[in-house]
Protein backbone atom coordinates (compact mmCIF):
# COMPACT_ATOMS: atom_id res chain seq x y z
CA UNK A 1 0.00 0.00 0.00
CA UNK A 2 1.38 3.42 -0.65
CA UNK A 3 1.65 6.45 1.82
CA UNK A 4 2.99 9.45 2.64
CA UNK A 5 4.26 10.81 5.98
CA UNK A 6 4.14 14.94 6.77
CA UNK A 7 5.67 15.34 10.36
CA UNK A 8 4.89 18.81 10.37
CA UNK A 9 1.67 20.39 10.46
CA UNK A 10 3.24 23.96 10.54
CA UNK A 11 5.98 25.30 9.68
CA UNK A 12 6.63 29.08 10.41
CA UNK A 13 9.37 31.11 8.53
CA UNK A 14 10.52 34.63 7.75
CA UNK A 15 10.48 36.02 4.56
CA UNK A 16 13.74 36.15 2.62
CA UNK A 17 14.46 32.86 4.88
CA UNK A 18 14.95 29.31 3.09
CA UNK A 19 11.91 27.31 3.27
CA UNK A 20 11.89 23.25 3.60
CA UNK A 21 8.33 21.35 4.21
CA UNK A 22 8.96 17.68 5.00
CA UNK A 23 7.48 14.34 2.93
CA UNK A 24 8.12 10.95 3.51
CA UNK A 25 6.59 7.60 1.51
CA UNK A 26 5.78 4.55 1.20
CA UNK A 27 5.58 2.69 -1.78
CA UNK A 28 6.49 -0.22 -3.95
CA UNK A 29 8.41 -0.24 -6.26
CA UNK A 30 9.60 2.88 -8.22
CA UNK A 31 7.12 6.21 -7.13
CA UNK A 32 5.93 8.97 -8.73
CA UNK A 33 5.98 11.93 -6.37
CA UNK A 34 4.38 15.20 -6.50
CA UNK A 35 3.85 18.02 -4.62
CA UNK A 36 0.66 20.42 -4.73
CA UNK A 37 -0.50 23.83 -2.91
CA UNK A 38 -3.74 25.17 -1.80
CA UNK A 39 -4.72 28.33 -1.13
CA UNK A 40 -8.05 28.97 1.07
CA UNK A 41 -11.14 28.01 -0.28
CA UNK A 42 -9.51 26.72 -3.69
CA UNK A 43 -9.11 23.52 -4.72
CA UNK A 44 -5.11 22.08 -5.54
CA UNK A 45 -2.87 23.64 -7.49
CA UNK A 46 -0.07 20.90 -9.04
CA UNK A 47 3.73 22.64 -7.77
CA UNK A 48 6.01 19.62 -9.50
CA UNK A 49 6.66 16.55 -10.12
CA UNK A 50 9.34 14.09 -9.83
CA UNK A 51 9.01 10.97 -12.12
CA UNK A 52 12.90 9.69 -12.97
CA UNK A 53 15.76 11.02 -13.61
CA UNK A 54 17.50 13.95 -11.55
CA UNK A 55 16.57 14.13 -8.12
CA UNK A 56 16.53 17.86 -7.86
CA UNK A 57 13.13 18.65 -9.28
CA UNK A 58 12.21 22.91 -10.45
CA UNK A 59 8.88 23.81 -9.88
CA UNK A 60 6.67 26.74 -10.38
CA UNK A 61 6.71 30.21 -8.16
CA UNK A 62 10.54 29.13 -7.09
CA UNK A 63 10.25 25.74 -5.36
CA UNK A 64 11.84 23.04 -5.66
CA UNK A 65 12.17 19.60 -4.32
CA UNK A 66 15.24 16.78 -4.18
CA UNK A 67 13.76 12.91 -4.23
CA UNK A 68 16.41 10.85 -1.83
CA UNK A 69 15.24 6.92 -2.54
CA UNK A 70 17.10 5.57 0.44
CA UNK A 71 15.89 8.11 2.70
CA UNK A 72 12.45 7.65 0.90
CA UNK A 73 11.83 11.66 1.09
CA UNK A 74 10.52 14.15 -0.99
CA UNK A 75 10.86 17.92 0.55
CA UNK A 76 9.73 21.02 -0.71
CA UNK A 77 11.82 23.84 -0.67
CA UNK A 78 12.31 27.23 -1.67
CA UNK A 79 15.35 29.35 -0.88
CA UNK A 80 13.63 32.43 -0.16
CA UNK A 81 10.18 32.52 0.99
CA UNK A 82 7.31 34.95 0.57
CA UNK A 83 4.03 36.16 2.41
CA UNK A 84 2.56 34.83 -0.53
CA UNK A 85 3.82 31.30 -0.21
CA UNK A 86 1.67 31.24 2.92
CA UNK A 87 -0.44 28.09 2.04
CA UNK A 88 -1.65 24.42 2.90
CA UNK A 89 0.66 21.83 1.11
CA UNK A 90 0.35 18.22 0.23
CA UNK A 91 2.71 15.67 -0.75
CA UNK A 92 1.30 12.55 -2.80
CA UNK A 93 2.76 9.59 -4.21
CA UNK A 94 1.58 7.25 -6.82
CA UNK A 95 3.14 3.41 -7.42
CA UNK A 96 4.35 2.63 -11.21
CA UNK A 97 1.53 1.23 -12.23
CA UNK A 98 -0.85 2.28 -10.53
CA UNK A 99 -3.40 5.39 -11.40
CA UNK A 100 -4.20 5.88 -7.14
CA UNK A 101 -2.24 9.32 -6.25
CA UNK A 102 -2.39 9.21 -2.24
CA UNK A 103 -1.75 12.33 -0.37
CA UNK A 104 -0.60 13.22 3.06
CA UNK A 105 -1.94 14.69 5.70
CA UNK A 106 -0.80 18.76 4.36
CA UNK A 107 1.69 21.36 6.31
CA UNK A 108 0.46 24.29 6.60
CA UNK A 109 3.26 26.90 5.78
CA UNK A 110 3.05 30.39 7.33
CA UNK A 111 5.58 33.17 6.10
CA UNK A 112 5.43 36.02 8.24
CA UNK A 113 6.81 39.22 7.08
CA UNK B 1 -9.34 25.39 -21.37
CA UNK B 2 -11.07 26.40 -18.13
CA UNK B 3 -10.07 23.53 -16.42
CA UNK B 4 -11.74 20.71 -13.82
CA UNK B 5 -15.41 22.63 -13.33
CA UNK B 6 -17.04 21.55 -10.69
CA UNK B 7 -20.55 23.03 -9.52
CA UNK B 8 -22.22 24.05 -7.23
CA UNK B 9 -19.46 25.71 -5.30
CA UNK B 10 -21.68 25.47 -2.32
CA UNK B 11 -24.23 23.16 -1.09
CA UNK B 12 -26.21 23.37 2.13
CA UNK B 13 -29.00 20.46 2.54
CA UNK B 14 -30.84 19.37 5.28
CA UNK B 15 -30.13 15.98 7.10
CA UNK B 16 -31.94 12.91 4.70
CA UNK B 17 -31.87 14.95 1.42
CA UNK B 18 -30.15 14.19 -1.46
CA UNK B 19 -27.52 15.86 -3.00
CA UNK B 20 -25.48 15.92 -5.79
CA UNK B 21 -22.55 16.87 -7.22
CA UNK B 22 -21.32 17.48 -10.55
CA UNK B 23 -18.10 17.64 -12.25
CA UNK B 24 -16.77 18.48 -16.02
CA UNK B 25 -13.15 17.45 -16.56
CA UNK B 26 -10.63 18.89 -18.62
CA UNK B 27 -11.56 18.16 -22.33
CA UNK B 28 -9.21 15.30 -23.38
CA UNK B 29 -8.68 13.95 -19.97
CA UNK B 30 -9.53 10.16 -19.74
CA UNK B 31 -9.32 9.58 -16.13
CA UNK B 32 -11.14 11.75 -13.29
CA UNK B 33 -11.36 11.12 -9.68
CA UNK B 34 -13.42 12.38 -6.99
CA UNK B 35 -11.85 13.55 -3.15
CA UNK B 36 -13.08 14.71 -0.11
CA UNK B 37 -11.47 17.17 1.53
CA UNK B 38 -12.13 16.93 5.89
CA UNK B 39 -9.89 18.42 8.42
CA UNK B 40 -10.18 15.01 10.57
CA UNK B 41 -9.11 12.57 7.99
CA UNK B 42 -7.46 15.19 5.23
CA UNK B 43 -7.76 14.02 1.53
CA UNK B 44 -9.65 10.70 0.77
CA UNK B 45 -10.18 9.24 -2.67
CA UNK B 46 -13.28 8.20 -3.02
CA UNK B 47 -13.60 7.04 -5.99
CA UNK B 48 -12.09 6.77 -9.86
CA UNK B 49 -12.99 6.63 -13.30
CA UNK B 50 -10.67 5.48 -16.52
CA UNK B 51 -12.58 6.10 -19.87
CA UNK B 52 -15.84 6.63 -18.03
CA UNK B 53 -15.34 3.25 -16.06
CA UNK B 54 -15.16 3.26 -12.24
CA UNK B 55 -12.24 0.99 -11.37
CA UNK B 56 -11.72 1.69 -8.01
CA UNK B 57 -14.68 2.91 -5.39
CA UNK B 58 -13.12 1.28 -2.12
CA UNK B 59 -13.10 4.33 -0.66
CA UNK B 60 -16.71 5.46 -0.70
CA UNK B 61 -17.55 5.52 2.49
CA UNK B 62 -21.02 3.94 2.60
CA UNK B 63 -24.03 2.87 -0.20
CA UNK B 64 -25.04 6.26 0.29
CA UNK B 65 -22.71 7.42 -1.71
CA UNK B 66 -22.58 6.68 -5.40
CA UNK B 67 -20.51 8.32 -8.90
CA UNK B 68 -21.75 7.77 -12.25
CA UNK B 69 -19.80 9.16 -15.29
CA UNK B 70 -22.59 9.21 -18.74
CA UNK B 71 -19.73 10.52 -20.83
CA UNK B 72 -15.90 11.66 -21.24
CA UNK B 73 -16.96 14.84 -20.27
CA UNK B 74 -18.94 14.79 -16.74
CA UNK B 75 -19.46 13.17 -13.87
CA UNK B 76 -22.03 13.37 -10.53
CA UNK B 77 -21.10 12.19 -7.19
CA UNK B 78 -24.65 11.67 -5.37
CA UNK B 79 -25.21 10.98 -1.61
CA UNK B 80 -28.58 9.82 -1.02
CA UNK B 81 -30.12 10.03 2.10
CA UNK B 82 -27.33 12.93 3.34
CA UNK B 83 -26.28 13.04 7.11
CA UNK B 84 -24.22 15.81 8.79
CA UNK B 85 -21.21 13.94 9.12
CA UNK B 86 -20.78 13.90 5.34
CA UNK B 87 -20.40 17.90 5.62
CA UNK B 88 -16.66 18.19 3.75
CA UNK B 89 -15.20 19.88 0.69
CA UNK B 90 -15.71 17.60 -2.27
CA UNK B 91 -13.11 18.05 -5.16
CA UNK B 92 -12.81 16.02 -8.73
CA UNK B 93 -9.63 15.70 -10.20
CA UNK B 94 -8.86 15.01 -14.00
CA UNK B 95 -5.93 13.72 -15.21
CA UNK B 96 -4.57 12.16 -19.01
CA UNK B 97 -3.13 9.19 -19.07
CA UNK B 98 -1.05 8.72 -22.06
CA UNK B 99 -0.28 5.37 -24.02
CA UNK B 100 2.65 3.88 -21.93
CA UNK B 101 3.44 6.04 -19.57
CA UNK B 102 1.69 7.20 -15.95
CA UNK B 103 3.68 10.19 -15.12
CA UNK B 104 1.55 12.96 -15.82
CA UNK B 105 -0.29 15.29 -13.29
CA UNK B 106 -3.82 15.34 -11.58
CA UNK B 107 -6.25 18.92 -12.31
CA UNK B 108 -8.37 19.85 -9.51
CA UNK B 109 -11.22 21.93 -9.59
CA UNK B 110 -12.14 24.18 -6.75
CA UNK B 111 -14.40 21.91 -4.61
CA UNK B 112 -17.67 21.77 -3.69
CA UNK B 113 -18.15 22.52 0.14
CA UNK B 114 -21.37 20.86 1.35
CA UNK B 115 -22.61 21.31 4.80
CA UNK B 116 -25.41 19.41 5.78
CA UNK B 117 -27.62 20.19 8.67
Amino acid sequence: AQSVAQPEDQVNVAEGNPLTVKCTYSVSGNPYLFWYVQYPNRGLQFLLKYITGDNLVKGSYGFEAEFNKSQTSFHLKKPSALVSDSALYFCAVRATGFQKLVFGTGTRLLVSP
Amino acid sequence: DAGVIQSPRHEVTEMGQEVTLRCKPISGHNSLFWYRQTMMRGLELLIYFNNNVPIDDSGMPEDRFSAKMPNASFSTLKIQPSEPRDSAVYFCASREILPGTANTEAFFGQGTRLTVV
